[in-house]
């Protein structure tokens, strides 16, 4: 297994401004993914980082609101940009250490606010 | 990818077994089930993964019928600890197939 570090783990945000998160890996991996957890419900996946590349983002995400930097193999950064209340959510990144996208390893997320 | 269909919400006492059932009518052939337990404030954790017929680890077992359209998720002799929401996905163990969690089962466990 991998061990994954958020931070923050939360924060209380004013709505129109941007917060960073970060995600730190315990070893190299491909390919770290983001997903957005609204309160009650499940994980609705954001994109997908592989370092070197710009992310790949799903149906609904756009680079512009949720930018992601993948610098080297253990890192990542999600920022949520231009925030409103519907953007409160837990951010989770996770990694695919085996090849298989179904066998992931999630860090603890980011809980955040919009006020 | 495959749709899952699984039950919203169970309840179950201490000690107990438990059975979470998931129908995937739509299954692939290159397609494997893969389990996940969500305890409150953290992320996913993955716990079983299986292809046909039974699957076990410390954690749970795994059976798959032959035709493969449904799956169990059994954990034996459960604890308030195992209070959890548990999903189930389908699909093929590659990095091009993206895993898409759906509303999972809501476990309750009672003393």
């Amino acid at each position: 297994s991998a061990v994954i570090s958020q931070k923050p783990s939360r924060d209380i945000c004013q709505r129109g401004t941007s917060l960073t998160i970060q995600c730190q890996v315990d070893s190299q991996v491909t390919m770290m993914f983001w997903y957005r957890q609204q309160p009650g419900q499940s994980l609705t996946l954001i994109a997908t980082a592989n370092q070197g590349s710009e992310a790949t983002y799903e149906s609904g995400f756009v680079i512009d609101k949720f930018p992601i930097s993948r610098p080297n193999l253990t890192f990542s950064t999600l920022t949520v940009s231009n925030m409103s209340p519907e953007d409160s959510s837990i951010y989770l990144c996770s990694v695919d250490r085996t090849g298989s996208s179904y066998e992931q390893y999630f860090g603890p997320g980011t809980r955040l606010t919009v006020t | 990818l495959a749709k899952t269909t699984q039950p919203i919400s169970m309840d179950s006492y201490e000690g107990q077994e438990v059975n979470i059932t998931c129908s995937h009518n739509n299954i692939a052939t290159n397609d494997y089930i893969t389990w996940y337990q969500q305890f409150p404030s953290q992320g996913p954790r993955f716990i079983i993964q299986g292809y046909k017929t039974k699957v076990t680890n410390e954690v749970a077992s795994l059976f798959i019928p032959a035709d493969r359209k449904s799956s169990t998720l059994s954990l034996p002799r459960v604890s308030l600890s195992d209070t959890a929401v548990y999903y189930c996905l389908v699909g093929a163990m590659n990095r091009d197939d993206k895993i898409i969690f759906g509303k999972g089962t809501r476990l309750h466990i009672l003393p």
